[in-house]
């Protein structure tokens, strides 16, 4: 069985601070796919990244950054330098070849404040 | 160009009716799904589908009917709409279901209220 779990379920920062959305992953399988999508208030949701199993190399783009540790099964996320058009609901997901569709966490909720 | 789009955006009815929520991708995808988020956001598959077909049932009640015509299109058809049916509705689609873990691309939701 595979699961996500992504504990903090509201963070409130002020403008320009930096914050840490974190995701924990369980899964048996050994070749597994993370991701993390946004939803803004409008209710879209918008795919930020996917990492294989394979490649833990952190990666930044812009203010975000993310942060893939196996050992800990943790693949956390950074937003620096927060800013308000950052408010959103943050999903952690995971797939495997052994089931197709995404498994998402329960979200976290970030509230950015001027 | 909308590359998932899903039909409509906003569906209003009474318990006991049938509806549909038509979902139509234009990017040559293999594989759809529907998801159902519910008041608490929790995001959860429902369905799946390559190529017309069905791949992932998940223990959805069959008032809940998913049909593919083509490729390019996933409905859901929901029978005798109850109370708990309330949420939000994502179509999904992928390029196929192989190996790669293949981004999902989302559509805009559908949010059913069930009166």
């Amino acid at each position: 069985a595979q699961k996500v779990t992504q504990a903090q379920t509201e963070i409130s920062v002020v403008e320009k601070e930096d914050v840490t959305l974190d995701c924990v992953y369980e899964t048996r399988d050994t070749t597994y796919y993370l991701f993390w999508y946004k939803q803004p208030p409008s209710g879209e949701l918008v795919f930020l990244i996917r990492r294989n199993s394979f490649d833990e190399q952190n990666e930044i783009s812009g203010r975000y950054s993310w942060n893939f540790q196996k050992s800990t099964s943790s693949f956390n996320f950074t937003i620096t330098a927060s800013q308000v058009v950052d408010s959103a609901v943050y999903f952690c997901a995971l797939t495997s070849n052994s089931g197709y569709a995404l498994n998402f966490g329960k979200g976290t909720s970030l509230l950015v404040t001027p | 160009d909308t590359a998932v789009s899903q039909t409509p955006k906003y569906l209003v009815t009474q318990m006991g009716n049938d509806k549909s929520i038509k979902c139509e991708q234009n990017l040559g995808h293999d594989t759809m799904y529907w998801y159902k988020q519910d008041s608490k956001k929790f995001l959860k598959i429902m369905f799946s589908y390559n190529n017309k077909e069905l791949i992932i049932n998940e223990t959805v009640p069959n008032r809940f009917s998913p049909k593919s015509p083509d490729k390019a299109h996933l409905n859901l058809h929901i029978n005798s709409l109850e109370l708990g049916d309330s949420a939000v509705y994502f179509c999904a689609s992928s390029q196929d279901i192989g190996p790669g873990g293949n981004e999902q691309f989302f559509g805009p939701g559908t949010r059913l209220t069930v009166l």
